[in-house]
């Protein structure tokens, strides 16, 4: 069964500084894996994504993750904060190999930037 | 207008009382999801449906019930709400995730329930 967790509750960076949130998963296979952040009120926004090739994945907002398939990560990085990078971001994979396969959620992860 | 749009954005309502939250969606993709969204708990899948024809169970299903009236409609329903139903609910939709496609989910902006 697939699986992802967030070890980290909640993440604190001043801003300029360069910011990591962790995601580490299990599914049997190459996975599909996402990024998705929330602001306060909204819908969750799609951020990143990664299928296959190159291990670094760019994305929106100057967000970028790395592939790690013998650590089984999928951090989220990002290289200066902030303030409005401030929002709750979720990993989340799927199997590929299975058409009625859903995309798994973790728990989230609270990024707050200091001014 | 939004790709995905839910209907109320808020609610208030009593124990024991039938709601229904409304999704529809011009994204043209034939999947569609509901989720909850608790403080700490991430998302939960309640019901998804691959096509208009399909209908499945998802974590957390006890208490909801779900219709797909057309391929760009899918609604929710408490039956009988009781106060631990409250909850940030929200809709997705996505592609088929084979082929080229590759599932991600595309959400609405939320409906939030208030059960008292």
């Amino acid at each position: 069964a697939q699986s992802v967790a967030q070890p980290e509750d909640q993440v604190n960076v001043a801003e300029g500084n360069p910011l990591t949130v962790k995601c580490t998963y299990s599914v049997s296979g190459n996975p599909y894996l996402f990024w998705y952040v929330q602001y306060p009120n909204r819908g969750l926004q799609f951020l990143l994504k990664y299928i296959t090739g190159d291990n670094l994945v760019k994305g929106s907002y100057g967000f970028e993750a790395e592939f790690n398939k013998s650590q089984t990560s999928f951090h989220l990085k990002k290289p200066s904060a902030l303030v409005s990078d401030s929002a709750l971001y979720f990993c989340a994979v799927r199997d590929p190999y299975s058409s009625a396969s859903k995309i798994i959620f973790g728990s989230g992860t609270r990024l707050s930037i200091r001014p | 207008d939004a790709d995905v749009t839910q209907t109320p954005r808020n609610r208030i309502t009593k124990t024991g009382k039938r709601i229904m939250l409304e999704c529809s969606q011009t994204k043209g993709h034939d999947r569609m999801y509901w989720y909850r969204q608790d403080p700490g708990l991430g998302l939960q899948l309640i019901y998804y449906s691959f096509d208009v024809k399909d209908i499945n169970k998802g974590e957390i299903s006890d208490g909801y019930s779900v219709s797909r009236q057309a391929q760009a409609k899918f609604s929710l329903s408490l039956e009988s709400a009781i106060p631990n139903q409250t909850a940030l609910y929200f809709c997705a939709t996505s592609d088929s995730g084979t082929g080229l496609n590759t599932g991600e989910l595309f959400f609405g902006e939320g409906s939030r329930l208030t059960v008292l």
